[in-house]
């Protein structure tokens, strides 16, 4: 079992419309949460971190933690065609010092 | 501006050769690593650093050297040993090894073919 697991997609939503996407991990003392945005033959930027069970929102995004069911999801509003690119979830287990990335799930926003 | 600074952008390496590709960092992070990136895969880590003159394996690390001889600087070297090098190599870095909420940072990556 992977310790990040993400749905390769593509995830597919029209313009203007919520894109959710979704991540689970596996270690349980896994502490802090990260998404990543790739878009295609560029490195990984960081969009958002959360270290807290719920919610966190910056802007268009919002990030969700439930630490109990070891899922953490991306909530993108109003979706824009920009938006379309790889988005990775990464979990840091700062204990012992690892740091895990999920495969990412690709978001094609249609206009 | 603090960032990471990989070179050069594209790499072309012969049957046999050995080649390097630089990352230099100026966020005085402690930790640095390197990653692989095959077309459409996530990243795959090859090895990592947390200290000057210390180093550890990643998953992927056959076929691959590096070196830490100074806090900034973490280049990779791509031996003839490693017979697919074909990849994108993402240098990242983070602060201290073992503190909370620090993510990684990422440079803007090397693209490695062989000719």
């Amino acid at each position: 079992q992977k310790e990040v697991e993400q749905n390769s997609g593509p995830l597919s939503v029209p313009e203007g419309a919520i894109a959710s996407l979704n991540c689970t991990y596996s270690d349980r003392v896994s502490q802090s949460f990260f998404w990543y945005r790739q878009y295609s033959g560029k490195s990984p930027e960081l969009i958002m971190s959360i270290y807290s069970n719920g919610d966190k929102e910056d802007g268009r995004f919002t990030a969700q933690l439930n630490k109990a069911s070891q899922y953490v999801s991306l909530l993108i509003r109003d979706s824009q065609p920009s938006d379309s690119a790889t988005y990775l979830c990464a979990v840091g287990v700062y204990n012992f010092n690892k740091f895990y990335f999920g495969s990412g799930t690709k978001l094609n926003v249609k206009p | 501006d603090g960032g990471i600074t990989q070179s050069p952008k594209y790499l072309f390496r012969k049957e046999g050769q050995n080649v390097t590709l630089s990352c230099e960092q100026n966020l005085n992070h402690d930790a640095m690593y390197w990653y692989r990136q095959d077309p459409g895969q996530g990243l795959r880590l090859i090895y990592y650093s947390q200290i000057v003159n210390d180093f550890q394996k990643g998953d992927i690390a056959e076929g691959y050297s590096v070196s830490r001889e100074k806090k900034e600087s973490f280049p990779l070297t791509v031996t003839s040993a490693q017979k697919n090098p074909t990849a994108f190599y993402l240098c990242a870095s983070s602060l201290t090894p073992g503190t909370r909420n620090q993510p990684q940072h990422f440079g803007d990556g090397t693209r490695l073919s062989i000719l």
